[in-house]
């Protein structure tokens, strides 16, 4: 199974530019999240979603958008890219909601603004 | 509110030795907790669980201990290796009533040669 997946690995954009990490995951879980880690931070949250259709923001949502309109798809829109933004973004699955099932995290895309 | 609290951004120690890692809790509502160990350019991946019936929980190297009197989450490392430099996180199994999982800052450990 290739479990998490995300694409790209790598972008540099221009302030004002829009785009959207993909992320994808073949393991059928429910709930996926996207996180976001600045350099020498944690882990922030920025939206997840708990099945096909359903979204909520976490605790860094501005400036971003999802939508979940398939259980393995879930990805990430940024319409007017910010230095701000500038981070490596991670997304994650997990299987329903039990509390002993670990998230399963992509290796990150590691986005630019300049 | 789910809360979890790891108070030590940082721990340096000697390869061979004990590394510990703590969290804190202020919400007894949970079954279990879990670790997770992320190195740079990666993802975090999941290490080690604990049940909230029992008190400890062995894997190898590494263990888990839970005191629920005190609220308090500890992972034992014996002995580290440098292979085990990297952040940890303990975050709250899950969050709220739809999943919210917030993983906060992590410890940052480093084992020296």
């Amino acid at each position: 199974n290739a479990g998490v997946t995300q694409t790209p690995k790598f972008r540099i954009l221009k302030i004002g530019q829009s785009m959207t990490l993909q992320c994808a995951q073949d393991m059928n879980h429910n709930y996926m999240y996207w996180y976001r880690q600045d350099p020498g931070m944690g882990l922030k949250l920025i939206y997840y979603s708990v099945g096909a259709g359903i979204t909520d923001k976490g605790e860094v949502p501005n400036g971003y958008n999802v939508s979940r309109s398939t259980t393995e798809d879930f990805p990430l829109r940024l319409e007017l890219a910010a230095p701000s933004q500038t981070s490596v973004y991670f997304c994650a699955s997990r299987q329903l909601r039990e509390e002993n099932s670990p998230l399963h995290f992509g290796n990150g895309t590691r986005l630019t603004v300049t | 509110d789910q809360q979890v609290k790891q108070n030590s951004p940082s721990l340096s120690v000697q390869e061979g030795r004990i590394s510990i890692l703590n969290c804190d809790y202020t919400n007894s509502m949970f079954d279990y907790f879990l670790w997770y160990k992320k190195y740079p350019a990666e993802g975090p991946t999941f290490l080690i669980s604990i049940s909230s019936i029992k008190d400890k929980n062995e894997d190898g190297r590494f263990t888990v201990f839970l005191n629920k009197s005190a609220k308090h989450l500890s992972l034992h490392i014996v002995p580290s290796q440098p292979g085990d430099s990297a952040v940890y996180f303990c975050p709250p199994p899950y969050g709220g009533s739809q999943g919210n999982l917030i993983f906060g800052k992590g410890t940052k450990l480093s084992v020296k040669p």
